[in-house]
């Protein structure tokens, strides 16, 4: 089974700065996928960035980037440069990546808030 | 391109009536997930459609849910009758192609349900 871990509380940053968001999972598969997705107020759920488990460097998408240890097992995500707009709650995902075609629902984790001030 | 849309954004129904929630993914998406987030917790999988096919239903609740595909479009989440505990957020998602690779999947906007 798979499982993915949140626990930071509220997190606050300042306009500009970076944050960092973290993420650590368990699982017995040997490849998955990790995934970030943004939720604000508004309720929608945005897709921001994808770690696979076999890629060699961390991904980056604009201003996140993902820290991926694997040995670790966690996949912090990284906001550089804080806008207002950053305001929202964050998830942490996985799935399987099973290449003949099964399962591939996605694994949350509880979620962080994020807050940022002007 | 739509995006995934779900109908109704907010259901407000008393306990032991009856709810369908109706999605419709992106266009050309085969798969279609259906999740739930109750509040305070994880968002929760419930089930898993390959066109018309279920994939994985492992994440229904019990069989007061019921969801269909008809034709492999849009899909409909019944929940007869609705208990307390089924209130949250129900998400729909979709997603281009299937088994490994990326393929981040697109998530509605949610209906809110609220069984009082």
């Amino acid at each position: 089974a798979q499982k993915i871990t949140q626990t930071q509380p509220g997190m606050f940053v300042q306009e500009k700065e970076a944050v960092t968001l973290d993420c650590t999972y368990d699982t017995s598969d040997p490849s998955y996928g990790l995934f970030w997705y943004k939720q604000p107020s508004s309720g929608e759920m945005i897709f921001l960035i994808y770690q696979g488990s076999y890629d060699q460097q961390n991904a980056t998408e604009g201003r996140y980037s993902l820290n991926f240890q694997k040995a670790r097992k966690s996949a912090n995500l990284v906001i550089s440069a804080s806008q207002l707009g950053d305001s929202a709650m964050y998830f942490c995902a996985m799935r399987e990546i099973v290449r003949t075609g099964a399962n591939s629902k996605l694994t949350f984790g509880k979620g962080i808030t994020l807050s940022v001030r002007p | 391109e739509a995006g995934v849309t779900q109908f109704p954004s907010h259901s407000v129904i008393e306990k032991g009536q009856t709810v369908t929630l109706r999605c419709d993914p992106i266009s050309g998406h085969d798969n279609l997930y259906w999740y739930r987030r109750v509040m305070g917790k994880e968002i929760k999988f419930l089930l898993h459609f390959v066109k018309e096919s279920k994939q994985d239903e492992s994440g229904m609740p019990n069989n007061r849910f019921l969801a269909e595909r008809t034709g492999g479009t849009y899909s409909t989440l019944k929940v007869q009758p609705a208990e307390l505990e089924d209130s949250g957020v129900y998400f729909c998602a979709s997603s281009q192609a299937f088994g490994g690779g990326h393929h981040e999947q697109y998530f509605g906007p949610g209906t809110r349900l609220t069984v009082t």
